[in-house]
């Protein structure tokens, strides 16, 4: 079936990196533009970033553009977010999520998120 | 960049009541707009996409209709496995991908 399973989450001091993993199966990944998302605690739904299917176009959010890397390995169906210089506002559930078509368009399928706790 | 309000922040719903959630984009949108369900501990689904179409497996009861900047997702009549977080998104304008702040749906 159909699954976007993300790792790496932890707690980390400010100023640290961490790089999350997204493992995808079930479904053409080299096909699909893949996001990822974050949801605080207690809070929505913010958008991060993107990589295009082929790996050719990246957008970052504002709040993250600079310290964060989106990057994908298509041989592993694997989608990787980088994150540096951490704060304590990048304390979230971060899910990995896939736009078919590219990139642009909705989101589906959705992972399960993984959970990135700065603090000191 | 775009930004998406929903209204009611929550509605509060009798079971096998109709529920109607409105989401309005700052600038036209066309008919790019999402609604996903989101169910405590569970990452959001994805109900509707082309403001009307609904994903895969979606039941009937869910309907989504608008274009430009007025859009809403009707639940004709509430299961229990209905009660949840509602967020609509726009994919017109990016980046960046910009969501709601979100609508929950209540037992009244």
């Amino acid at each position: 079936q159909v699954q976007l399973v993300e790792s790496g989450g932890g707690v980390v001091q400010p100023g640290r990196s961490l790089r999350l993993s997204c493992a995808a199966s079930g479904f053409t990944f080299r096909t699909y533009g893949m996001h990822w998302v974050r949801q605080a605690p207690g809070k929505g739904l913010e958008w991060v970033a993107v990589i295009w299917y082929d790996g050719s176009e990246k957008y970052y959010a504002d709040s993250v553009k600079g310290r964060f890397t989106i990057s994908r390995d298509n041989a592993k169906n694997t989608l990787y977010l980088q994150m540096n210089s951490l704060r304590a506002d990048d304390t979230a559930l971060y899910y990995c999520a896939g736009a078919e078509f590219g990139g642009g368009n909705w989101f589906d399928p959705w992972g399960q998120g993984t959970l990135v706790t700065v603090s000191s | 960049e775009i930004v998406m309000t929903q209204s009611p922040a929550t509605l509060s719903v009798s079971p096998g009541e109709r529920a109607t959630l409105s989401c309005r984009a700052s600038q036209s949108v066309s008919s790019n707009v999402a609604w996903y369900q989101q169910k405590p501990g569970q990452a959001p689904r994805l109900l509707i996409y082309g403001a009307s179409t609904r994903a895969t497996g979606i039941p009937a009861r869910f309907s989504g209709s608008g274009s430009g900047t007025e859009f809403s997702l009707t639940i004709s009549s509430l299961q229990s496995e209905d009660f949840a977080v509602y967020y609509c998104q726009q994919y017109n304008n990016w980046p960046p991908w910009t969501f709601g702040q979100g609508t929950k749906v209540d037992v009244k």
